[in-house]
């Protein structure tokens, strides 16, 4: 069965430190990643992708994903946080074959002063 | 701009009425989605419509009903057989809806609509 993971529901982080989201995915077909943004009382806003090509994704805001198919993994990484990425990040996975994406659960990322 | 409208921001009804949640989206997308959110839980998906004229159903359908006659629009009804409607909805569109035939998969989302049933 396919399905997606985050492994945690929240994340407190101090400003300026890196932080890691981490997201897994259970898949026996090809499929594309993203990650999304949401913040509070909004629609989701799309931070990165990966389709194919070069494991590691850089998108908007200074986030960036690599993608590990030994391992299933789409971590999302930011090496110095801001207060403003305060937010709910959702890892989103579309398996071939399938015509919808799969989101995890979330993941809260708390950056405090 | 284009973009998916959603509407109303916020809504509230009474137990046992009908409610219809607009979703209205310019960007010429053939896939549109309904997605229910609530805390802890991410995203689930309601219904989904990859053509004019034809839905299917997703993961927790009971109680929703959803019309796709034009592409622009996805109209999603809360019916009074949800047995807990109040959650926040989202509404999604994108290019093509089979994940297998092209890379243009991701989904663009609405601001979302606050549903509460009192």
């Amino acid at each position: 069965a396919q399905s997606v993971t985050q492994l945690d529901s929240q994340v407190p982080v101090f400003e300026e430190a890196p932080v890691e989201l981490r997201c897994n995915y259970s898949s026996s077909v090809s499929v594309y990643l993203f990650w999304y943004v949401q913040y509070p009382n909004q629609g989701l806003q799309l931070l990165l992708k990966y389709l194919s090509g070069s494991t590691l994704v850089k998108g908007i805001n200074g986030f960036e994903a690599e993608f590990n198919k030994s391992q299933t993994s789409f971590h999302l990484r930011k090496p110095s946080v801001h207060i403003s990425d305060t937010a709910e990040y959702f890892c989103a996975v579309s398996f071939s074959g399938y015509s919808t994406l799969t989101f995890g659960k979330g993941t809260m990322l708390l950056v405090s002063p | 701009d284009g973009g998916i409208t959603q509407s109303p921001k916020y809504l509230f009804r009474k137990e046992g009425q009908n409610v219809t949640l607009s979703c209205e989206q310019n960007l010429n997308h053939d896939a549109m989605y309904w997605y229910r959110q609530d805390p802890g839980q991410g995203l689930r998906l309601i219904y989904y419509s990859q053509i004019v004229n034809d839905f299917q159903k997703g993961d927790i359908a009971e109680g929703y009903s959803v019309s796709r006659e034009k592409k622009e629009s996805f109209p999603l009804t809360v019916t009074s057989a949800q047995k807990n409607p109040t959650a926040f909805y989202l509404c999604a569109s994108s290019k093509r809806g089979q994940a297998a035939m092209t890379r243009n998969t991701e989904a663009f989302f609405g601001q979302g609509t606050r549903l509460t049933v009192v």
